[in-house]
């Protein structure tokens, strides 16, 4: 059990451009999560997938946002023409097969900031 | 749609005395999950407990335990014997069953201070 990596750590852009994140999570989960957190917040939902499909996708998530899971391991989330509000902590965490018992393993996060 | 609340932005405590830290949550299922999951700063959350709605027994890890109380959708963290390391973000979260969505659901947190 490596742990859930999520790269980079820190991204910095400027408002109007692309950033995509990266999510491994642990080999074996085949759930895999992505939250944003802002300061002081509890983490807020974005979209999960099981294996390579995407099942569920947040009503607050612009269509500036996507996220894929192509081969059913990691997972990238792209978002297009950042904006200010978009800064954020971006969590990823997976859970096991075993789901019924399983509770979610969260990795570091990325943290945006956009300019 | 289901919603879960923490009402105490912020709990201190004195190193080795007990806290309890409140959450309620507002579901139509019967059954589900409930987690509580610790935040240190600049670090990753981490799971602290879990039960599941079914049990009516409540569920303990080591200095961590929990009151759930089913009807009254309350699910509260007790911290004894308070260490410096359990300084922390505290958030509760909910997982439903039944309803088709396995979204985790997460409250706006506690901050717990601990004194020494």
């Amino acid at each position: 059990d490596t742990g859930v990596s999520q790269n980079p750590r820190h991204k910095i852009t400027k408002r109007g451009q692309n950033v995509t994140f990266r999510c491994d999570p642990i080999s074996e989960h085949n759930r895999l999560y992505w939250y944003r957190q802002t300061l002081g917040q509890g983490p807020e939902f974005l979209t999960y997938f099981q294996n390579e499909a995407q099942l569920e996708k947040s009503r607050l998530l612009s269509d500036r946002f996507s996220a894929e899971r192509p081969k059913g391991s990691f997972s990238t989330l792209e978002i297009q023409r950042t904006e200010q509000g978009d800064s954020a902590m971006y969590l990823c965490a997976s859970s096991s097969r075993d789901f019924q018992y399983g509770a979610l393993h969260f990795g570091n996060g990325t943290r945006l900031t956009v300019t | 749609a289901q919603t879960v609340t923490q009402s105490q932005p912020e709990m201190s405590v004195q190193e080795a005395e007990t806290v309890t830290l409140s959450c309620t949550y507002d579901t139509s299922e019967s059954d589900y999950y409930l987690f509580w999951y610790k935040q240190p700063p600049s670090r990753q959350m981490i799971l602290v407990i879990r039960q599941e709605a079914y049990k009516q027994q409540n569920a303990t890890e080591n200095r961590f335990s929990v009151n759930f109380q089913k009807a009254a959708k309350s699910f509260s963290l007790k911290i004894s014997d308070s260490q410096l390391g359990d300084a922390a973000m505290y958030f509760c979260a909910y997982r439903g069953q039944t309803s088709g969505t396995y979204k985790y659901i997460f409250g706006t947190g506690t901050r717990l201070k601990v004194l020494a």
